[in-house]
């Protein structure tokens, strides 16, 4: 079945350490996206890539940092200059141009001990 | 830029019906997309309105209203399953792009 898949599921790191956090998708979509979802808050986006080798800023990127080397993968790595890096991470993707539906991966929970 | 509100929580009970308003101002628009929510899952995709007017899928149904910057999620008999938030988002004008609300956390009631 295609699909998005997360990993870890449940990640905890102590405070300094940069932690990377892996999408894949087999649904062969260009774009994904990395969403960052706080207790009882909406989804903030982080990164978005729109084809390989591209990618782009979204509202709160500082402390983040992503690649997008093949179109089935777009991994997202928490730095130490995170500053409050402990959340719900969400990624998704979408096929091509035009507003078409988002399909989420089941998410990561990343906890900074 | 883009600006989503809808109300933080809600409750009713169940069997009952409850609408989820979603009001947007934004600098491009696409179209509106609901999303259902439970704790600790991913969102699951719901519905999508890009013309005025009300899209009916059995038990939910949305409406858009371009010109006023408002939609809303109406869940009819309502179930306990249903207990999860609802997240709106619009769509830029590139359609690349979805700027998420905040989310209603419904809770359904015996």
């Amino acid at each position: 079945d295609g699909g998005i898949t997360q990993s870890p599921k449940y990640l905890f790191r102590k405070e300094g350490q940069n932690v990377t956090l892996s999408c894949e998708q087999n649904l062969n979509h260009d774009a994904m996206y990395w969403y960052r979802q706080d207790p009882g808050q909406g989804l903030r986006l982080i990164y978005y890539s729109q084809i390989v080798n591209d990618f782009q800023k979204g509202d709160i990127a500082e402390g983040y940092s992503v690649s997008r080397e093949k179109k089935e993968s777009f991994p997202l790595t928490v730095t130490s200059a995170q500053k409050n890096p402990t959340a719900f991470y969400l990624c998704a993707s979408r096929q091509g141009a035009g507003a078409n539906v988002l399909t989420f991966g089941a998410g990561s929970r990343l906890t900074v001990l | 830029g883009q600006n989503i509100d809808q109300p933080t929580e809600m409750t009713a009970t169940e069997g009952a019906i409850v609408q989820i308003n979603c009001t947007y101002q934004t600098s491009g628009f696409n179209g509106l997309f609901w999303y259902q929510q439970h704790a600790g899952e991913a969102p699951t995709f719901l519905s999508y309105n890009v013309l005025d007017g009300l899209e009916e899928k059995g038990r939910f149904s949305s409406f858009l209203s371009r010109s006023k910057g408002y939609s809303y999620l109406l869940l009819k008999e309502l179930q306990m399953k249903d207990s999860a938030s609802y997240l709106c988002a619009a769509v830029n004008n590139a359609g690349n792009m979805l700027t998420f609300g905040g989310g209603t956390r419904l809770m359904v009631k015996p």
